[in-house]
C-alpha cells in the first residue's frame, strides 16, 4: 500500500518549452502533496505544498508563475515547469500525505533542459 | 523553525561493520523524526520514524535509531553493513503540531560499503 507514482520518470526538452510532471497516489487519497527539487549530490528542497482544491503554497524563492502546480483531485497533482531553461534541470520528487503518518514519496522525475 | 544537521556527508564502512549515521535536530516543539534512504536515480523510501512513542525505533533492513532528547539526536545504526546498504540517507524533522506534516531534510549522508 501507499504507492506514489510519477510520470514521466525522465524528460529531455528544449529550452523554452513547458514540461508537465504528474504525481499520483495510487491506493490512497492525499489532500496534501508536496513537490521537492533535488540538485546533484544535494538534499531535497521543498518547492511547494499542494492542497486539493486550493492554490498551492510556495516556498520562499520559488517562482509560482514558473512552477505551476495543480491539485485537481485527491490522487493527482501536477507540476508544470513553464519556459524551461537549462538551470531548471534537476530531479523533481513529489510526495503525498494521507492526512496522518509519514509522507510517501514518488520515484522522482529527472528533467534535462537542453 | 526546524533544522537538521547530518554530520559527515560521506561515511565508508567495511561489509559486516557497524553503521552509524549521525543526525542532530533543532525544533522549538516536539518533533517527529524520520530517516529515509535513497538509491541512485530513485525517490525516497522511509526507513523508520519516531513519533513520541518508544525512543528506540526499529525500521526496515535491520536499521534502528534512538531518539535522545537531551542530545537532540536521532542517530541511525545497523550492527552489520551489507553491500546493498550503499545509498544516500536523509534525516528529516517535522513539527508534531503541523497538520501538513512538512518535512525539513538534512544534507544527506552517502554510505559506502567496502567488500
Amino acid at each position: 500500500g501507499a504507492v506514489v507514482s510519477q510520470h514521466p520518470s525522465w524528460v529531455i526538452c528544449k529550452s523554452g518549452t513547458s514540461v508537465k510532471i504528474e504525481c499520483r497516489s495510487l491506493d490512497f487519497q492525499a489532500t496534501t502533496m508536496f513537490w521537492y527539487r533535488q540538485f546533484p549530490k544535494q538534499s531535497l528542497m521543498l518547492m511547494a505544498t499542494s492542497n486539493e482544491g486550493s492554490k498551492a503554497t510556495y516556498e520562499q524563492g520559488v517562482e509560482k508563475d514558473k512552477f505551476l502546480i495543480n491539485h485537481a483531485s485527491l490522487t493527482l497533482s501536477t507540476l508544470t515547469v513553464t519556459s524551461a531553461h537549462p538551470e531548471d534541470s534537476s530531479f523533481y520528487i513529489c510526495s503525498a500525505w494521507p492526512d496522518s503518518g509519514p509522507q510517501y514519496f514518488g520515484p522522482g522525475t529527472r528533467l534535462l533542459v537542453l | 523553525a526546524q533544522s537538521v544537521t547530518q554530520l559527515g556527508s560521506h561515511v565508508s564502512v567495511s561489509e559486516g561493520a557497524l553503521v552509524l549515521l549521525r543526525c542532530n535536530y533543532s525544533s522549538s516543539v516536539p518533533p517527529y523524526l524520520f530517516w529515509y534512504v535513497q538509491y541512485p536515480n530513485q525517490g525516497l523510501q522511509l526507513l523508520l520514524k519516531y513519533t513520541s512513542a518508544a525512543t528506540l525505533v526499529k525500521g526496515i533492513n535491520g536499521f534502528e535509531a534512538e531518539f535522545k532528547k537531551s542530545e537532540t539526536s536521532f542517530h541511525l545504526t545497523k550492527p552489520s553493513a551489507h553491500m546493498s546498504d550503499a545509498a544516500e540517507y536523509f534525516c528529516a524533522v517535522s513539527d508534531l503540531n503541523n497538520a501538513g506534516n512538512m518535512l525539513t531534510f538534512g544534507g544527506g549522508t552517502r554510505l559506502m560499503v567496502k567488500p
